[in-house]
Parts: structure tokens; sequence; C-alpha cells
């Protein structure tokens, strides 16, 4: 079955870096696109970004253009997030995601908790 | 403020059908049939009930059913189930700065 594992949360403080992990099983990880999704505690759902199957592009939400970078090791099955100039803004859980067709998530890992706090 | 609008709240007896909206735009729901459904459990991870305006992935019950007019999509839930009473959340594809966009969610109660 599939499963999608997050790991690399924790607590940081603004203006430092923090790399999140997802780490796929039960599916080809190279054949899907892979998004990560964010989620403050009590609020709505924000998406964040997304790799295509084949790693050659990537799109990013405004609110995390040119900090954040996504990225996948299809030898790991494992899906990244580099966040760095981390903001208090951006303390939520972070899900990853895969892709089923054009912006829907099909599965989902547990979430793994971000808080970026000095 | 989110990108589509949805209704805070809404709510049924078991039994009961419930519709929830989802408004956007020309820029994301009115163009593009690549509108999702999630239903999400307290402390749990949201799951995907319909994709691609009215498509069920496997598993999900027929009770829940998405359409689409103009720049609004809905998702019905028939029948309602104790089971079904979670918070609600639409997205769509979109032209623009984001990629995909997601409503502020819907908490459905069961009465």
């Amino acid at each position: 079955q599939v499963q999608l594992v997050e790991s690399g949360g924790g607590v940081v403080q603004p203006g430092r870096s923090l790399r999140l992990s997802c780490a796929g099983s039960g599916f080809t990880f190279r054949n899907y696109g892979m998004y990560w999704v964010r989620q403050v505690p009590g609020k709505g759902l924000e998406w964040v970004a997304l790799i295509w199957h084949d790693g050659t592009k990537e799109n990013y939400a405004e609110s995390v253009k040119g900090r954040f970078t996504i990225s996948k090791d299809d030898s790991k099955n494992t899906l990244y997030l580099q966040m760095d100039s981390l903001r208090a803004e951006d303390t939520a859980v972070y899900y990853c995601a895969r892709d089923l067709s054009y912006g829907s998530h099909e599965f989902w890992g547990q979430g793994t908790l971000v808080t970026v706090s000095s | 403020q989110s990108a589509l609008t949805q209704p805070p709240s809404a709510s049924g007896s078991p039994g009961q059908s419930v519709t929830i909206s989802c408004t956007g735009t020309s820029s994301d729901v009115g163009d593009y049939n690549y509108v999702s459904w999630y239903q999400q459990h307290p402390g749990k991870a949201p799951k995907l009930m319909i994709y691609e305006v009215t498509k069920r992935p496997s598993g999900v019950p027929d009770r829940f059913s998405g359409s689409k007019s103009a720049n609004t999509a809905s998702l019905t839930v028939s029948g309602l189930q104790a089971e079904d009473e979670a918070d609600y959340y639409c997205s769509s594809y979109a032209v623009g700065n984001n990629l995909v966009v997601f409503g502020g969610g819907t908490k459905l109660t069961v009465l």
C-alpha cells in the first residue's frame, strides 16, 4: 500500500534553515509528481510546492518562492523541502502528498510540525 | 484570505443531503475542470474525496459527489452519516502565481 512518511520538523529560529524529508513506499516513486502542502494548526490548507514526476520542473507558492526548494531523489524514494530564511509565518504542519492529476493530492503523509520561533 | 471561498460551516441530520459550495474565479475553478475535495478529521491528514470535479478515487462512497457551474464548484454528501462530520476543503488548479489554490474549509456537522 502507498505510504508517505515525513520527517525533519522541529523548532527553529527565524532566519535559519530546515530540511524536511518524505519517504515514499508502495509505489514507483519516479512516476509521480509530488507536493508539499502546509497547514497552520487550526487553520486551512496552503499549497507550498510541486515537483514534476521527472524532476524537470518545480512550482512554488508566492509565499515561499525564493526561500524554499523542492527536490526528489528517486534512488532513495524520497522527497525533500529545503526551507531557508524561515519566518514565524512558516510555522505549520507540513504534509507531503502524491499527485493524481493536475493539482489533486491522492495520498498524504501524516505531517511534520515546523515551529519558527526565537 | 483564501483564494477559494467556502462557507465556514454546514450541517445536516443523518440521512439527509448537504451541499458545500466553493467559489473561485475564471482563473481557477472557472477555467479548469481540476477541482478537488478533501475530507479532514481532527488530527488527521486530509483525504481526497473528489478529483477532476466529479471523479471519486477508489474506496470513496458514492454518497459523495461533485459538480461545477461557472466559477462555483459543489460537493454534495447524500445519506449523511455520523462519520461524515469533518472539515472539507476544495482546491483547484490555477493560472497565475499559485499553481494550486485551496478554499478556507467548511466544518460539516452531523446533527
